[in-house]
């Protein structure tokens, strides 16, 4: 069965530190893995985008990894801002044999705290 | 001001009644999806569109229905039919349904009913 698991649940940090977000996917075949960022009682809006070849990739102070032997990725944000609390939502593409479907994670809720 | 529109924000409904959610976007997309976004789970594909007046249903179609008519709008209309409508839905819209176009996602529209 095609899933996407996130971890933690959700997070509380404080202002200024760094954390790290977890995501590990059984979606297979694997097209590509997205995260995407939702505030509270708005639609999701994208952070990275990533195909089984590149490894890491960043926008801002926002940096993903991808490690598709493992079918893990980690969403890793430096500095963080009160504006950085947010769930971030882990997104899988499965392949062009499916419809190019995606898979969503169920998010992980961070509050990011002053 | 190109972008994805949805209305309303809010909505209730009366056991038992028929509404409509619109979704908009003047991005010349031709790909326009709904997903449903319940508490604590990931977005589920309730249709999708690849083309004007074509559209196939996803992973939990029963109880809704959509029309394509123009390029620009794909209304989702929430039957008596769904049991368990209250929810946060989500349209979203992507150049084509190919595997590495982003979805960008309108601001939602939170369903309860009464």
């Amino acid at each position: 069965k095609n899933q996407v698991e996130q971890s933690p649940q959700s997070l509380i940090i404080l202002e200024g530190k760094n954390c790290t977000l977890q995501c590990n996917y059984t979606v297979s075949p694997f097209s590509n893995l997205r995260w995407y960022k939702q505030d509270t009682g708005r639609g999701p809006v994208s952070l990275t985008i990533m195909t089984f070849s590149e490894n890491t990739k960043s926008n801002g102070r926002y940096t993903a990894t991808l490690d598709a032997d493992t079918k893990q990725s980690s969403l890793h944000i430096t500095a963080s801002q009160l504006s950085d609390s947010a769930s971030y939502i882990c997104v899988v593409s499965a392949g062009r044999e499916y419809g190019n479907k995606l898979v969503f994670g169920a998010g992980t809720i961070l509050r990011v705290k002053s | 001001d190109g972008g994805i529109t949805q209305s309303p924000k809010y909505l209730f409904r009366k056991e038992g009644q028929n509404v409509t959610l619109s979704c908009e976007q003047n991005l010349n997309h031709d790909a326009m999806y709904w997903y449903r976004q319940d508490p604590g789970q990931g977005l589920r594909l309730i249709y999708y569109s690849q083309i004007v007046n074509d559209f196939q249903k996803g992973d939990i179609a029963e109880g809704y229905s959509v029309s394509r008519e123009k390029k620009e709008s794909f209304p989702l209309t929430v039957t008596s039919a769904q049991k368990n409508p209250t929810a946060f839905y989500l349209c979203a819209s992507s150049l084509t349904s190919g595997a590495y176009n982003e979805q960008f996602f309108g601001p939602g529209t939170r369903l309860t009913v009464l």
